[in-house]
């Protein structure tokens, strides 16, 4: 079991520009959240998947934002036309249905926009 | 809706001494789960400590505790035996009910452990 993996660590971008962001949870868990964290303060909730399906997306993730998980396995969260605004680590997170209540973070991917 | 709330940005310990961090939550529901994670610099967060609120018993977790009040909405945590390796960003967090996983997390305590 190697955890929750995301890829990359670090991307800086240019304001307007798309960018797509990978998360791998640990292979046995069928939930999957995405958390934004800006500096200085606590996660925020973004979206969370139970296999496949998308069942909740916070206001906060604007149009601008989607979040795929196809065949239940790696997720992707993609931003477009990205905002200074959106710097931001984005954290993923992992759990198993029967283990809900314990959430496995990944190191996070920094985004900053310049 | 549910929020919660940490009303001490830094706080510092010498090693080997005991520190509690402070948390107050609201909500209206009568069963929930709430949880302390910790953050190491440029490392990832984890797990440290989960109450379930139904159960009276505070959780302890080695050199971890919890005091949970549950009237009174709070749940600190107390480090006994403060090593280095817990300097770090500590977070209350909240489940949200319908088992749906769902986090609300508080802004966060910077502990640093003095040598």
């Amino acid at each position: 079991d190697t955890g929750v993996s995301q890829d990359p660590r670090h991307k800086i971008t240019k304001r307007g520009q798309n960018v797509t962001f990978r998360c791998d949870p640990i292979s046995e868990h069928n939930r999957l959240y995405w958390y934004r964290q800006t500096l200085g303060q606590g996660p925020e909730f973004l979206t969370y998947f139970q296999n496949e399906a998308q069942l909740e997306k916070s206001r906060l993730l604007s149009d601008r934002f989607s979040a795929e998980r196809p065949k239940g396995s790696f997720s992707t969260l993609e931003i477009q036309r990205t905002e200074q605004g959106d710097s931001a680590m984005y954290l993923c997170a992992s759990s198993s249905t029967g283990t809900v209540h314990e959430q496995y973070f990944g190191p996070g991917t920094r985004l900053t926009v310049t | 809706a549910q929020t919660v709330t940490q009303s001490q940005p830094e706080m510092s310990v010498q090693e080997a001494e005991t520190v509690t961090l402070s948390c107050t939550y609201d909500t209206s529901e009568s069963n929930y789960y709430l949880f302390w994670y910790k953050q190491p610099p440029s490392r990832q967060m984890i797990l440290v400590i989960r109450q379930e609120a139904y159960k009276q018993q505070n959780a302890t977790e080695n050199r971890f505790s919890v005091n949970f009040q549950k009237a009174a909405k709070s749940f600190s945590l107390k480090i006994s035996d403060s090593q280095l390796g817990d300097t770090a960003m500590y977070f209350c967090a909240f489940e949200v009910s319908g088992n749906t996983g769902k986090l609300i997390f508080g802004q966060g305590t910077t502990l640093q452990v003095k040598p």
